[in-house]
């Protein structure tokens, strides 16, 4: 059974940082790319930050580049968010999200249940 | 960046009729379309890919059609189950955009 499991989530000051994760579990992991993909409070969905399966490529949303930054431990079949300098509107569900290929121009075929992310003082 | 746009932005329709959901691209994006189905409190699940081949799992009642700029996913015979947000998303290239949703309610 292919899954996604985030964690990491929570409340955090403006400013602060916190690290998520997604671990994998049911498929070979290092062959397909992940994207992170966040909704805000009754808001549509927004890709957030995406790599390659071989973790060599990695692309960021403008909205987030320069904060965010995201990398994967194929041995661990985890992928991880590192989110610096965070801001109110940043505050969302984070789900992670398998690409049915290795790079991340593609439909996601499966997606994890989120975890929360809140930034407010 | 290619620009997704669904209509209608809200869709309420009667059990066992017809739904039809619109989505449309700023530029060709070939069959490359993907709609996922959102219920409250869910995580989103893919629902249709290539615009028209139906995910694992998915009844026969939801299709899909169009290719270039514009696309159509049909669910016939409405089932309050079927009551979601429903987004379509391009991924003929990167970045892979969706859109903002049309919110299917079954009165």
């Amino acid at each position: 059974d292919v899954r996604l499991l985030e964690s990491g989530g929570g409340l955090v000051q403006p400013g602060g940082s916190l690290r998520l994760s997604c671990a994998a579990s049911g498929f070979t992991f290092s062959d397909y790319a992940i994207t992170w993909v966040r909704q805000a409070p009754g808001k549509g969905l927004e890709w957030v930050s995406a790599l390659t399966a071989s973790g060599r490529n990695t692309y960021y949303a403008d909205s987030v580049k320069g904060r965010f930054t995201i990398s994967r431990d194929n041995s661990r079949d985890t992928v991880y968010l590192q989110m610096d300098s965070l801001r109110a509107e940043d505050s969302a569900i984070y789900y992670c999200a398998k690409s049915f290929w290795d790079v991340p121009r593609g439909y996601f075929d499966c997606w994890g249940q989120g975890t929360l992310v809140s930034v407010s003082s | 960046e290619i620009v997704m746009t669904q209509s209608p932005a809200t869709l309420s329709v009667s059990p066992g009729v017809r739904a039809t959901l619109s989505c449309r691209a700023s530029q060709s994006v070939s069959s490359n379309l993907a709609w996922y189905q959102q219920k409250p409190g869910q995580a989103p699940r893919l629902v249709m890919y290539g615009a028209s081949t139906r995910a694992t799992g998915i009844p026969a009642r939801f299709s899909g059609s169009g290719s270039g700029t514009e696309f159509t996913l049909t669910i016939t015979s409405l089932q309050s189950e079927d009551s979601a947000v429903y987004y379509c998303q391009h991924y003929n290239a990167w970045p892979a955009t969706l859109g903002q949703g049309t919110r299917l309610e079954i009165k």
